[in-house]
């Protein structure tokens, strides 16, 4: 199957910095990426919807200028946690959509906020 | 509102036990897709099936086998003579076009522990 890549695995960063994770599709393009978060012992709850060379859709809730979503490439979709707090510390997971049915998740970003 | 239940919190098997985890699903959508996920403690999401709502057939892939009914709207799963390494959290997720515009969004459950001791 296709494979979905994300960067840093884990990242731990001190209260106020941003961080970035990148989600790389390895071996196809994808026009569509999601972006999830997961709190602990909670399920994924969608964060946003980027497509390639647009700006992305956000899901309710979810403020758009602290979780910045840059969708340059056809493999490339990042995720900026601007200003980060405690509160932002999760697992972030990824995933690319191909032929429109098919999707395939990263491994997941655990962020720690100090 | 919740789209899909998972109403076990946590299921507590000694091997080779059987165990069934539930999914009620809820759409309005004729067509629409469910998915089961396994998330080790690794966090990486596994894939294990996708259904679609005109395939009612159930399915079994080793162990593993599904349970869909539209009737009742549930998609259940169940682990024939479980291990230890199926231990995890299990998701089941529902994909809908007509409200979200893509097959890709997925609306998970709130999962099952699973937890297989020796």
């Amino acid at each position: 199957g296709a494979v979905v890549s994300q960067h840093p695995s884990w990242v731990i960063c001190k209260s106020g910095t941003s961080v970035k994770i990148e989600c790389r599709s390895l071996d196809f393009q994808a026009t569509t990426m999601f972006w999830y978060r997961q709190f602990p012992k909670q399920s994924l709850m969608l964060m946003a919807t980027s497509n390639e060379g647009s700006k992305a859709t956000y899901e309710q809730g979810v403020e758009k200028d602290k979780f910045l979503i840059n969708h340059a490439s056809l493999t490339l979709s990042t995720l900026t946690v601007t200003s980060a707090h405690p509160e932002d510390s999760s697992f972030y997971i990824c995933s690319s959509e191909t032929s429109g049915i098919e999707q395939f998740f990263g491994p997941g970003t655990r962020l720690t906020v100090l | 509102a919740q789209k899909v239940t998972q109403a076990q919190t946590e299921i507590s098997v000694v091997e080779k036990e059987d165990v069934t985890l539930d999914c009620v699903y809820e759409t309005r959508d004729t067509t629409y897709y469910l998915f089961w996920y396994k998330q080790p403690p690794s966090g990486e999401l596994v894939f294990l099936i996708r259904r679609n709502s005109f395939d009612e057939q159930n399915e079994i892939s080793g162990r593993y086998s599904w349970n869909f009914q539209k009737s009742t709207s549930s998609f259940n799963f169940t682990i024939t003579a479980s291990q230890v390494v199926d231990s995890a959290v299990y998701f089941c997720a529902l994909s809908e076009l007509t409200l979200t515009d893509s097959w890709g969004k997925l609306q998970f459950g709130a999962g099952t522990q699973v937890v297989v001791t020796p």
